[in-house]
């Protein structure tokens, strides 16, 4: 079964590091979602990608954080500098153009900064 | 603000209880609800995918109820098992947006 592949897994930075987090969605879908989940919280969407192009980064802090999907497929999150309040579970995943069959999420890259 | 709200946070149920969450969500301008399931460890699986009102899913021993015009949904596990347990998410979106807003999830714990 199709699988959208994160890594790394477990990420453990100081505060003012930069860190990145990759992602590699289902061959053919065309949509990608960075999430963000704070624990006690719901998934919150970071970014969110049609294609190459962002179409929602609305709730990006964009200040410290970035993403990109140069060609269409994989995509990074870059956070630049980490501070200790975005220590969360990233979460990627992918969905047809509509997602009528709903999400594929990753297994998730569970951020620690210290 | 758009507020997506499930109950109860968490609870445990015993083996082979029933069991039912409600996730809430504003009644205007719906488009589709999504359940997740999240074990730990593990990827968001989805569930169910809804879209009209009065829609019925079912999936084995779990099942969704839809009611758009009041605004929510209604999952039911039956005769719960311990690897029933998980994180339930409900993620609901506006009509002509395509884009998801996740509520804060269930917590299910059933012991054998």
């Amino acid at each position: 079964e199709a699988e959208v592949a994160q890594s790394p897994r477990y990420k453990i930075t100081e505060k003012s590091q930069a860190v990145a987090f990759w992602c590699d969605p289902i061959s053919g879908h065309a949509t990608l979602y960075w999430y963000r989940q704070i624990l006690g919280q719901g998934p919150e969407l970071l970014v969110q990608f049609q294609d190459e192009s962002v179409v929602d980064d609305s709730q990006l802090p964009k200040d410290r954080f970035s993403a990109e999907r140069l060609k269409g497929v994989d995509s990074t999150l870059k956070i630049q500098p980490a501070e200790l309040g975005d220590s969360a579970m990233y979460l990627c995943a992918s969905s047809h153009r509509v997602a009528n069959y709903g999400y594929t999420f990753g297994s998730g890259t569970r951020l620690t900064v210290v | 603000i758009l507020n997506v709200e499930q109950s109860p946070q968490s609870l445990h149920v015993q083996e082979g209880d029933s069991t039912n969450f409600t996730c809430s969500f504003p009644s205007s301008n719906f488009y589709a609800l999504h359940w997740y399931r999240w074990e730990t460890a593990k990827s968001p699986e989805a569930l169910f995918v809804m879209t009209l009102n009065g829609d019925e899913k079912k999936k084995g021993r779990i099942s969704a109820t839809l009611n758009t015009k009041e605004g929510y949904s209604y999952l039911y596990i039956k005769g719960s098992q311990p690897e029933d347990s998980a994180t339930y998410l409900c993620a609901f979106s506006f009509s002509g947006t395509y884009k998801y807003i996740f509520g804060t999830g269930t917590r299910l714990k059933v012991l054998a």
